[in-house]
C-alpha cells in the first residue's frame, strides 16, 4: 500500500495570497488526485496529474486559480492562488493502487487551509 | 456516472451489528462498489470493494444483490472507534472512473457505548 505525506498539514493565510501544497509517495505511481473537502461536506475532485502531461481539472475548476505541478512519478503540488475566506478548506492528495485484486485509493492527510 | 443515495446519519452501539444500505439505481454493466471510511481530520481509507453476490474482509463484508441497484456494507461488532463517514461509491474501473473518485454525501456513523 501507499504511503503517502503532506506539507504544510495546515496554514492560516491572509487573502490575496497563494500557497503551494506539497504531496509526497513513497513508491512511484502513474495518476495523483488533488481532492477538496470544505467544512461538513464531502470530497470533491478538483484534478488528476499525470506525470509528463497538464492536469486535468474537473468542472469548476481552472489551472490559473490551482495550478498543480507533476516533476516526476513520486511527487506533485497544488498551489491555491490568490486565496479568499471561500477557499478555507481541508485540501487531500490520493493515489490510485491495485492490492489484493482491488483499485484501492490512498489519501494523504490533508492541509488543512484557513484563509483570512 | 452512477449517483448513489445513503442515509445521512445511523447510530448504533456497541457490540451490534451495522448495515448501512447504498441504493445506485443506474449502476452500469461495468461498474464496481467500493466502500471507504474516514474519520475527522484524516482521508478516507478503503474499506471494501465488490462487483456481485458477497464479499468479505477482515473488517467488513459488502452484499449485493442480483440486480446490483443497492449494497450494504455490514460491520459486525461496532466499537466506538468505528464512528465515522462511510462512502458508497459506483464507478468503472472498481469504482472509479480512470482513477477518478466521486464522492456523495456520505453515512455518519456513530456508535454509543
Amino acid at each position: 500500500s501507499a504511503v503517502i505525506s503532506q506539507k504544510p498539514s495546515r496554514d492560516i493565510c491572509q487573502r490575496g495570497t497563494s500557497l503551494t501544497i506539497q504531496c509526497q509517495v513513497d513508491s512511484q505511481v502513474t495518476m495523483m488526485f488533488w481532492y477538496r473537502q470544505q467544512p461538513g461536506q464531502s470530497l470533491t475532485l478538483i484534478a488528476t496529474a499525470n506525470q509528463g502531461s497538464e492536469a486535468t481539472y474537473e468542472s469548476g475548476f481552472v489551472i490559473d486559480k490551482f495550478p498543480i505541478s507533476r516533476p516526476n512519478l513520486t511527487f506533485s503540488t497544488l498551489t491555491v492562488s490568490n486565496m479568499s475566506p471561500e477557499d478555507s478548506s481541508i485540501y487531500l492528495c490520493s493515489v490510485e493502487d491495485r492490492d489484493r485484486g482491488n483499485y484501492e485509493q490512498y489519501f494523504g492527510p490533508g492541509t488543512r487551509l484557513t484563509v483570512t | 456516472l452512477a449517483k448513489t443515495t445513503q442515509p445521512i446519519s445511523m447510530d448504533s452501539y456497541e457490540g451490534q451489528e451495522v448495515n448501512i444500505t447504498c441504493s445506485h439505481n443506474n449502476i452500469a454493466t461495468n461498474d464496481y462498489i467500493t466502500w471507504y471510511q474516514q474519520f475527522p481530520s484524516q482521508g478516507p481509507r478503503f474499506i471494501i470493494q465488490g462487483y456481485k453476490t458477497k464479499v468479505t474482509n477482515e473488517v467488513a463484508s459488502l452484499f449485493i444483490p442480483a440486480d446490483r441497484k443497492s449494497s450494504t456494507l455490514s460491520l459486525p461488532r461496532v466499537s466506538l472507534s468505528d464512528t465515522a463517514v462511510y462512502y458508497c461509491l459506483v464507478g468503472e474501473g472498481r469504482g472509479s472512473t480512470l482513477g477518478r473518485l466521486y464522492f456523495g454525501r456520505g453515512t455518519q456513523l456513530t456508535v454509543w457505548p
